[in-house]
């Protein structure tokens, strides 16, 4: 067990739908990423946030946004959805204050887009 | 364009022997590498890093050795075991920057 939890473990949903996804990181972790692995893919950098800040940006589509909260969750949301934006959503976290690189990932959200 | 690419996309050892998963990288920015072992419906788990400044990390069973001439890092896994048996990512990222650029992955399959 990493520590970093999300949910919902499964999203089935519509195209054109919007869903929300969550992550609560490892506690003491200040900085939340979150990845997009489609099928046979690696997994996709999409958005770093540190301490309720965007930190860095990958290839995030502008359909989809995040934000980290006070409490340092994070929720990532995905609008207009597309039958490609089916894929496992990985959430990390890491305390990059102690120098360390290693990420801790939750277990993913499986999204089906029908 | 791939900046981490692991070009076999599955492996197969038997238990017992040594396990090779080579991973390569074209940005000469990249100065951290990192390891990820990944068993079916779970996130990925850190395994091993390695810092530019060096070229070889060993923790157990595991040693990371990296090439930056040739841009190339290999993760050697002495013996494998069953238990080995997931898929591997090798990630890079410029240190300062957190922004980590992850292979498409290597099944390992260790044969008992």
């Amino acid at each position: 067990d990493s520590g970093v939890t999300q949910t919902p473990k499964h999203l089935i949903t519509a195209t054109g739908q919007r869903v929300t996804l969550r992550c609560s990181p490892r506690s003491g972790d200040l900085s939340v990423y979150w990845y997009q692995q489609s099928l046979d893919q690696g997994l996709q950098f999409l958005i770093q946030y540190y301490n309720g800040e965007e930190r860095a940006k990958g290839n995030i589509l502008e359909r989809f946004s995040a934000q980290q909260f006070p409490d340092l969750h994070s929720e990532l949301n995905l609008s207009s959805l597309e039958l490609g934006d089916s894929a496992l959503y990985f959430c990390a976290s890491s305390d990059p204050g102690t120098g360390a690189y290693e990420q801790y990932f939750g277990p993913g959200t499986r999204l089906t887009v029908t | 364009d791939q900046q981490v690419k692991q070009n076999s996309p599955s492996l197969s050892v038997q238990e017992g022997r040594i396990s090779i998963l080579n991973c390569d990288y074209t940005n000469s920015m990249f100065d951290y590498f990192l390891w990820y072992k990944k068993y079916p419906a779970e996130g990925p788990t850190f395994l091993i890093s390695i810092s530019s400044i060096k070229d070889k990390n060993e923790d157990g069973r595991f040693t990371v050795f990296l090439n930056k001439s040739a841009k190339h890092l290999s993760l050697h896994i002495v013996p494998s075991q069953p238990g080995d048996s997931a898929v591997y990512f090798c990630a890079a990222c410029t240190s300062g920057t957190y922004k980590y650029i992850f292979g498409t992955g290597t099944r390992l399959k260790v044969l008992a």
